[in-house]
C-alpha cells in the first residue's frame, strides 16, 4: 500500500514570496490533516478535513495560510505572504476514520526555509 | 487544555542499553488516547502504538514495552537491548475521545541517539 505521498521534500523562499504544498493521502482515506512541525518541536495541526470538509481549522493562519481539498483526495496548502516564521516542516496525514482513536499516517514533510 | 511533556530533550546510549523515554500529559478528559511515534531521519512519523485511557496493562512488542500509569499522568516507553537503528526522534502525543477530528496533541519530543 502506498503511504502519503508529499511534494515538494525541500523550499526556499524569501519573505514575503507564496509557496504551495501538496499531498496525497494514502487511498480511501476520509480525514486528512496538516502540521506544522518547528525544528526542535512537536508538530501543531494546522487544518483537518473530513472528505473535502474543513473539521477543524482554529490554528490555521488565515491571513496568510490557506488549504483545499478539492474531491475529497489531494490536498494543497498554500502560504502567502511568507514569513521568516514560517520555516518549518509541514506534515501531511491521513487516517482511514475520523476520532480520537485513529492513528495517522504521516508523510515525509516538506521542509521550508524563509530567507 | 490538554497538553503533553516530554522532558528528556536528549538521550544518548550504548549499544544493548535498555532507554526509557518520559511522556506526562495533562487533559480533564475522562476518555482519551495516548499514542508513541517514531521520526526517523527521513522525516515521516511512524505510528507505534495507541492506548485508550481505559486499558492500563503494560504492552510489551518485541523490545518495545509502554508503562501506563493514569494516577501518575504517564505513558513511559522503554526500548530493550537498544540498536543504532533505534535512533530517531521519539513523539508522545495525545488525542481526545470526544474531539471529532481526532486531533493529535504532541509532546516535544526526544531525540534519542544510540552509539555502536
Amino acid at each position: 500500500e502506498a503511504g502519503v505521498a508529499q511534494s515538494p521534500r525541500y523550499k526556499i523562499i524569501e519573505k514575503r514570496q507564496s509557496v504551495a504544498f501538496w499531498c496525497n493521502p494514502i487511498s480511501g482515506h476520509a480525514t486528512l490533516y496538516w502540521y506544522q512541525q518547528i525544528l526542535g518541536q512537536g508538530p501543531k495541526l494546522l487544518i483537518q478535513f473530513q472528505n473535502n470538509g474543513v473539521v477543524d481549522d482554529s490554528q490555521l493562519p488565515k491571513d496568510r495560510f490557506s488549504a483545499e481539498r478539492l474531491k475529497g483526495v489531494d490536498s494543497t496548502l498554500k502560504i502567502q505572504p511568507a514569513k521568516l516564521e514560517d520555516s518549518a516542516v509541514y506534515l501531511c496525514a491521513s487516517s482511514p476514520r475520523t476520532g480520537g482513536r485513529t492513528e495517522a499516517f504521516f508523510g515525509q514533510g516538506t521542509r521550508l526555509t524563509v530567507v | 487544555a490538554q497538553k503533553v511533556t516530554q522532558a528528556q530533550t536528549e538521550i544518548s546510549v550504548v549499544e544493548k542499553e535498555d532507554v526509557t523515554l518520559d511522556c506526562v500529559y495533562e487533559t480533564r478528559d475522562t476518555t482519551y488516547y495516548l499514542f508513541w511515534y517514531k521520526q526517523p531521519p527521513s522525516g515521516e512519523l511512524v505510528f507505534l502504538i495507541r492506548r485508550n485511557s481505559f486499558d492500563e496493562q503494560n504492552e510489551i512488542s518485541g523490545r518495545y514495552s509502554w508503562n501506563f500509569q493514569k494516577s501518575t499522568s504517564s505513558f513511559n516507553f522503554t526500548i530493550t537491548a537498544s540498536q543504532v537503528v533505534d535512533s530517531a526522534v521519539y513523539f508522545c502525543a495525545l488525542s481526545l475521545y470526544y474531539n471529532q477530528g481526532g486531533k493529535l496533541i504532541f509532546g516535544q519530543g526526544t531525540e534519542l541517539s544510540v552509539k555502536p
